[in-house]
């Protein structure tokens, strides 16, 4: 069973440009959440679909946001990138709504890199 | 609101000996808690986790964590560490919504 696959997996972009990040889950899976992971701050929760519908956001400006497909497969995009957005973006997939009793699967991860 | 609170960013220990990596959660409700893994370049890994059955959970590759309710704490441990269990961990808590909250993260360092 293939896990869960994010790409690209390393990217480097400029100040003001945006960004697209897809996850594709595990089959089966209709959980979908991203986290942003730096040094400074960890792990932070970006949002959480199912079922194509956003059902959770984290603390994060309006320039982060997402969407799910009907197939389950999930993107992210970040606009009018700056400096601070530089970090690893995880994907985690989900058979139940938040992993709330079950596990998170979590992808390899989208290195950003903004300069 | 829920939270996690893991003491110590990075703990040394040598081979063979015990690990422990302390976690401390706030929650409202009952939680469901987790361990988790990261080794370098790559995404998280589940090592264990306690969804209100017995209070004292097994993991994978020998470890185990032990969910005490009246000090909200879900310490993670291991009798004897391995060169291989360096690696970052994360305890993370979820209440049944939408979102699994992870703690800030603690760098196991193994010496030979």
């Amino acid at each position: 069973k293939a896990g869960v696959t994010q790409t690209p997996r390393y990217l480097i972009k400029t100040r003001g440009q945006q960004v697209t990040l897809s996850c594709s889950p595990i089959s089966g899976h209709r959980s979908v959440s991203w986290y942003q992971q730096t040094p400074g701050q960890g792990l932070q929760f970006l949002f959480e679909y199912f079922s194509e519908t956003q059902r959770n956001k984290g603390n994060f400006p309006g320039r982060f946001s997402g969407r799910q497909f009907s197939n389950s497969r999930s993107e992210m995009n970040v606009s009018t990138l700056e400096l601070g957005d530089s970090a690893l973006y995880l994907c985690a997939s989900s058979l139940e709504v938040g992993g709330n009793t079950g596990e998170l699967f979590f992808g390899e991860g989208s290195r950003l890199t903004v300069l | 609101a829920q939270s996690v609170t893991q003491l110590g960013s990075h703990v040394s220990v040598s081979e063979g000996a015990l690990v422990l990596l302390r976690c401390n959660y706030s929650s409202s409700v009952p939680p469901y808690l987790f361990w988790y893994v990261q080794y370098p370049n790559q995404g998280l890994q589940l090592l264990l986790k306690y969804t209100s059955a017995a209070t004292l959970v097994k993991g994978i590759n020998g470890f185990e964590a032990e969910f005490k309710k009246s000090e909200t704490s879900f310490h993670l441990t291991k009798p004897s560490a391995h060169m291989s269990d360096a690696a970052e961990y994360f305890c993370a808590v979820n209440t049944g919504g939408f979102k699994t909250i992870f703690g800030a993260g603690t760098r196991l360092f193994v010496k030979a």
